[in-house]
């Protein structure tokens, strides 16, 4: 089993639409949670981080954390085209020098 | 504004061939990372660096070397490139203890 499994999608939603990502776990002593954006041909950007069980709002983006099923979530409101990408779930390791390990990511795209 | 600068964005190499990836940050970072991202594999770690001449093993470290004897500048080292070592490779450097990796724009490598 992958330590962080992703839905690869591809996502498409309309334009003005809620996009829902879903990111699991393996690693019980996992404890920060971090979601990147990844536009084609460029290189990941952090968007939201979250580190404490339930939501994390940031604009648009709210970020979901459950640590007992060891599952993070990411939505995004009112989805523009400009929110067309490859989104990363990557999970942080305390303790062990900031290994960070990452998702294969879900591609979204939002359609005009 | 933070930066990370990797030395080439396209690289072409023959099998056999040593190659020198190169990263430098400008952020005073303590940690620095060595991925390379193939399609629906997502971001595999190869080495980090939480010190100068300080380095662990990721996940994938077989065919790879670091170096990092200064803090802003971190080296990966194919000894002797091989076909399946063509991929997208990104240097991120992050501070000790938090999670907000920044990355570099990527160095795409072709070995034929």
């Amino acid at each position: 089993q992958k330590e962080v499994e992703q839905n690869s999608g591809p996502l498409s939603v309309p334009e003005g639409a809620i996009a829902s990502l879903n990111c699991t776990y393996s690693d019980r002593v996992s404890q920060s949670f971090f979601w990147y954006r990844q536009y084609s041909g460029k290189s990941p950007e952090l968007i939201m981080s979250i580190y404490s069980n339930g939501d994390k709002e940031d604009g648009r983006f709210t970020a979901q954390l459950n640590k007992a099923s060891q599952y993070v979530s990411l939505l995004i409101r009112d989805s523009q085209p400009s929110d067309s990408a490859t989104y990363l779930c990557a999970v942080n390791v305390e303790g062990n020098n900031n290994d960070m390990r990452f998702g294969a990511g879900t591609r979204l795209t939002v359609k005009p | 504004d933070v930066k990370v600068t990797q030395s080439s964005r396209y690289l072409v190499k023959r099998t056999g061939e040593k190659v020198f990836l190169e990263c430098v940050q400008d952020m005073d970072h303590e940690n620095m990372f060595w991925y390379r991202q193939d399609p629906g594999l997502g971001l595999r770690l190869i080495y980090f660096s939480y010190d100068v001449k300080m380095k662990e093993k990721g996940d994938i470290p077989e065919g790879y070397s670091v170096s990092r004897e200064k803090k802003e500048r971190f080296s990966l080292i194919l000894e002797s490139a091989s076909t399946n070592q063509t991929s997208m490779y990104l240097c991120a450097s992050t501070l000790r203890n938090t999670g907000e990796l920044f990355f570099g724009e990527g160095s795409r490598l072709t070995v034929l």
